[in-house]
C-alpha cells in the first residue's frame, strides 16, 4: 500500500519568513496530493491540492510543487503570519484507493 | 448549515462500556470515513464507506463496528472500551473515492477512564 513520509515533524519560523514542508510517497499510481491545515482544537481543512498532471499550483501565499519522477511534493508558505501556526498534513491518493494516505503531520509555529 | 456534523463532541466513559458516535453529511457525497487522531496528532484512517458499502477497514479491532444506514450517515459503535481508545475521532466525507477533497466533522473527543 501507499506510504507517505512527511518532514519536518516540527518547524519554527519568524513572522515574515518562508516555511517549507516536504512529503514523499511510495505508490507511483498516486495522482492526487492534498494538503490539510489543522488549527489547535479544530478539524483538518483543505488549503491546497495538486493533481499529477500539474507541477506547481499557487494560491496567494501558499504553493505546492510536485515532482512525480522523484515521488515527492512540497508545501511552501511565504510571508508567514502567526495565524499560519497549525499542524499541516500532506496526503496522497489514487482514483480507486478509497482513501487518502496521510503523512504524520508538521507542527508549524510562527513567532511574532 | 454544518456540512459534516458528528455527535457527541465530547464523550467521557469508563473502561468496558459501549458507546456510539454519529455522523451525518448534507453535501450529497458518496464516500464517508472514520479517522482516529491520537495524542501525537497522527491522523489514521479506520474505515471508508462508499454508497453504504464498506471499502476500507484498516485492521481496526473488531470492537469497532461502523454502520452506514444510508450514504448520508456513518455511525461508529465501540464495544468494551479500553484506555487506548482515548483519542479524537473524526468523521469525513468526499464526493467520491480517493481523489476528492475530504470534508471533516468537528471531531469527537473520547476519554476512557
Amino acid at each position: 500500500g501507499e506510504n507517505v513520509e512527511q518532514h519536518p515533524s516540527t518547524l519554527s519560523v519568524q513572522e515574515g519568513d518562508s516555511a517549507v514542508i516536504k512529503c514523499t510517497y511510495s505508490d507511483s499510481a498516486s495522482n492526487y496530493f492534498p494538503w490539510y491545515k489543522q488549527e489547535l482544537g479544530k478539524r483538518p481543512q483543505l488549503i491546497i491540492d495538486i493533481r499529477s498532471n500539474v507541477g506547481e499550483k499557487k494560491d496567494q501565499r501558499i504553493a505546492v510543487t510536485l515532482n512525480k519522477t522523484a515521488k515527492h511534493f512540497s508545501l511552501h508558505i511565504t510571508e508567514t503570519q502567526p495565524e499560519d501556526s497549525a499542524v499541516y498534513f500532506c496526503a496522497a491518493s489514487t482514483a480507486n484507493a478509497g482513501k487518502s494516505t496521510f503523512g504524520d503531520g508538521t507542527t508549524l509555529t510562527v513567532k511574532p | 448549515d454544518t456540512a459534516v456534523s458528528q455527535t457527541p463532541k465530547y464523550l467521557v466513559t469508563q473502561m468496558g462500556n459501549d458507546k456510539s458516535i454519529k455522523c451525518e453529511q448534507n453535501l450529497g457525497h458518496d464516500t464517508m470515513y472514520w479517522y482516529k487522531q491520537d495524542s501525537k496528532k497522527f491522523l489514521k484512517i479506520m474505515f471508508s464507506y462508499n454508497n453504504k458499502e464498506l471499502i476500507i477497514n484498516e485492521t481496526v479491532p473488531n470492537r469497532f463496528s461502523p454502520k452506514s444506514p444510508d450514504k448520508a450517515h456513518l455511525n461508529l459503535h465501540i464495544n468494551s472500551l479500553e484506555l487506548g481508545d482515548s483519542a479524537v475521532y473524526f468523521c469525513a466525507s468526499s464526493q467520491g473515492r480517493g481523489i476528492h477533497i475530504q470534508y471533516f466533522g468537528a471531531g469527537t473527543r473520547l476519554s476512557v477512564l
